[in-house]
């Protein structure tokens, strides 16, 4: 089944403790981005790749890092996660670009505490 | 800074009733594209449509693109409880600084009622 994954769905963590979340398509998609989603702000991109070894910055990058060493992960890198780094993440892939169509994967729940 | 903006924040129909909601941006773009999502769940691509196309039709829905306003239309006809999601636009601006972005709106929540 073509799909984007997410791991871990949820989770809570502490203030300072490096967490990764991960991301991984079984499309061979090219384009890869993180957004996250925050009630009365809609989706915010955090950081896009454009194909393996290219990841660029989106409109929210600050805190967050990322790395596109394979084609099919791109994982998600808080290296020291802030109480406002609370928020919905989600993963998406799409062919091409962003004006192609965007699959998401399901989300991962962050409460940092 | 958000480039979709939607109108309006929440919609509230009946069964059967048409649903419209409206997104702006701010400079121009490649192409629009409309998401459905349904509470706290992935986005599901509805419709794409380019900067060249003033009307596209996919089922029950249809969508316009006045790029002269910088604006579109998304129109559910006939809607079903089932449609009750929340809804986003996303805006391609293309090359230059913005190339590789993909920008969504704060998005309208639709609730249809049985």
């Amino acid at each position: 089944e073509a799909q984007v994954t997410q791991n871990p769905r949820y989770l809570i963590t502490v203030t300072g403790k490096k967490l990764t979340v991960t991301c991984s398509q079984n499309m061979n998609h090219e384009y890869m981005s993180w957004y996250r989603q925050d009630p009365g702000l809609g989706l915010r991109q955090i950081y896009y790749s454009m194909n393996v070894e290219v990841t660029d910055k989106g409109d929210v990058p600050e805190g967050y890092k990322v790395s596109r060493k394979e084609k099919r992960n791109f994982p998600l890198i808080l290296e020291s996660p802030s109480p406002n780094q609370t928020s919905l993440y989600f993963c998406a892939s799409g062919w091409g670009g962003p004006g192609y169509e965007q699959f998401f994967g399901p989300g991962t729940r962050l409460t940092v505490l | 800074s958000q480039q979709g903006e939607e109108d309006p924040q929440a919609l509230s129909i009946q069964e059967g009733e048409n649903a419209t909601m409206n997104c702006s941006y701010k400079t121009s773009i490649n192409n629009l594209q409309w998401y459905r999502q349904n509470s706290g769940r992935g986005l599901v691509h509805l419709i794409l449509i380019r900067s060249n196309e003033r009307e596209k039709h996919s089922g029950r829905l249809r969508v316009t693109l006045d790029t002269s306003k910088k604006s579109s239309s998304l129109l559910i006809t006939a809607s079903r409880a089932a449609d009750t999601a929340s809804y986003f636009c996303a805006t391609d601006a293309g090359g230059g600084t913005s190339y590789g972005k993909l920008t969504f709106g704060q998005g309208t929540i639709l609730t249809v009622h049985p």
